[in-house]
């Protein structure tokens, strides 16, 4: 399957810093990008949904001057905790696709793992 | 009431046990079902996509769908201790980008 890259996987910062997470489609250009959110044994939660040089659609609850997401290139999409607090802490995980018709070919990322001290 | 309801186990079988994994869904607007395994600390991996109600097979894996129950399940025969994984449901409707997930499954094979 086609290869979706995210980076960082891991990073530790302290409260009232700005974390950058940045997600790249390496294999493929994707139109469409979406930043979840996951605690531990829990269910993924779609933060937002991206597309390429348009501003991101955030579900409810999400606050959208906290978590900012720049989707600049077919190839690349930013999420930037900021501000961040212990209650962000949390495991970030996007996904892409180049078929917006179809979720058969969306792709994840592995993830970054997120804690606020 | 949560739209996708998932045990989250954990779930514990010896090796070559036949595993029933479920999901039970509110939406009936749901069309599409997908099973995605997720290793500790990594994204979700597709297993198994299916449209609408009936079962898809591929190898050891067996998705089923009953619409008519709002009721999906995923069978692994021949369960390997690499199959040791949380499993995650996940469906949306017709048009809609937006998946919904269930809250995964913990599942250990032991050797």
């Amino acid at each position: 399957g086609a290869v979706v890259s995210q980076h960082p996987s891991r990073v530790i910062c302290k409260s009232g810093t700005s974390v950058k997470i940045e997600c790249r489609s390496l294999d493929f250009q994707a139109t469409t990008m979406f930043w979840y959110r996951q605690f531990p044994k829990k269910s993924l939660m779609l933060m937002a949904t991206s597309n390429e040089g348009s501003k991101a659609t955030y579900e409810q609850g999400v606050e959208k001057d906290k978590f900012l997401i720049n989707h600049a290139s077919l190839t690349l999409s930013t999420l930037t905790v900021t501000s961040a607090h212990p209650e962000d802490s949390s495991f970030y995980i996007c996904s892409a696709t180049a078929d917006s018709a179809t979720n058969e070919k969306l792709f994840f990322g592995s993830g970054t793992q997120l804690s606020v001290l | 009431q949560k739209e996708v309801e998932q045990d989250p186990g954990p779930l514990s079988v010896p090796e070559g046990a036949i595993v029933s994994l479920n999901c039970t869904y509110s939406n009936s607007a749901f069309q599409y079902f997908m099973w995605y395994r997720q290793y500790s600390r990594k994204g979700p991996e597709l297993l198994m996509y299916t449209y609408s109600s009936g079962n898809k097979e591929d190898g050891r894996f067996t998705a089923q769908v009953d619409k008519s129950s709002k009721y999906i399940s995923l069978f692994i025969r021949d369960s390997q201790p690499s199959d040791s994984a949380t499993y995650l449901c996940a469906m949306s409707a017709l048009g809609a980008q937006k998946l919904v997930f269930g809250q995964g499954t913990r599942l250990t094979i032991n050797p």
